[in-house]
């Protein structure tokens, strides 16, 4: 199994919610990431964690929150988001956080109204 | 901080030519890779170089590296519509797997 999932596909929120994004993979990787890219641009890096444990947070708002519950899942929460929060949120796994392959998962849309 | 610069921006062929994509960097790198997203997916992997390589390949793909040039090229030989997507370099400085996306090339492939 050489898949990253990620749910939902599609996601529209107020201002005011809480969500949820959840990523998982059973490829033992014990490497994680988020990813955020806005339309016809790069992928930016939000998150790395490594071996469950956060390693990377690019100065991301604190209503962006993190959480890997073991070594498949990823989760992002999401509260109070701003409308130019909308964007494409990817998920990555690597075997390591060493320079290596990482696989994305097929992304959640996100729209903030 | 951006990495990598890509050019050309956007390319366009015709079904069966080859496709040259341009990566340049800043900074020393470990590694470099090139990701293929289609539109509005996911990315995936396509190829991987160390630095201490200067070409690779991988079927219909060529990569190549001059660390001295800090720049990378991608070929895609006799190119196919379902080529069509947007190609991404991305470097990894240090072993923390942060990788730095460039600005991406869009290629259409047309039949």
């Amino acid at each position: 199994d050489t898949e990253v999932t990620q749910t939902p596909k599609h996601l529209v929120m107020g201002m005011t919610n809480k969500k949820s994004l959840k990523c998982e993979q059973h490829m033992g990787h014990r490497a994680m990431y988020w990813y955020k890219q806005k339309a016809k641009k790069p992928p930016e890096l939000m998150f790395v964690y490594s071996y469950e444990k956060l390693s990377i947070n690019e100065s991301v708002p604190s209503r962006f929150s993190p959480e890997c519950p073991n070594s498949s899942l990823l989760n992002l929460h999401l509260h109070a988001l701003q409308p130019e929060d909308s964007a494409l949120y990817l998920c990555a796994s690597s075997r390591t956080p060493d320079p290596d392959t990482q696989y994305f998962g097929p992304g959640t849309r996100l729209t903030v109204l | 901080s951006q990495q990598g610069e890509e050019d050309p921006q956007a390319l366009s062929i015709q079904e069966g030519e080859n496709a040259t994509m341009n990566c340049s960097y800043k900074t020393s790198i470990n590694n470099l890779q090139w990701y293929r997203q289609n539109s509005g997916r996911g990315l995936v992997h396509l190829i991987l170089i160390r630095s201490n390589e200067r070409e690779k390949h991988s079927g219909r793909l060529r990569v190549t590296l001059d660390t001295s040039k800090k720049s990378s090229s991608l070929l895609i030989t006799a190119s196919r519509a379902a080529d069509t997507a947007s190609y991404f370099c991305a470097t990894d400085r240090s072993n923390t797997g942060k990788l730095i996306f460039g600005q991406g090339t869009t290629l259409q492939v047309k039949p």
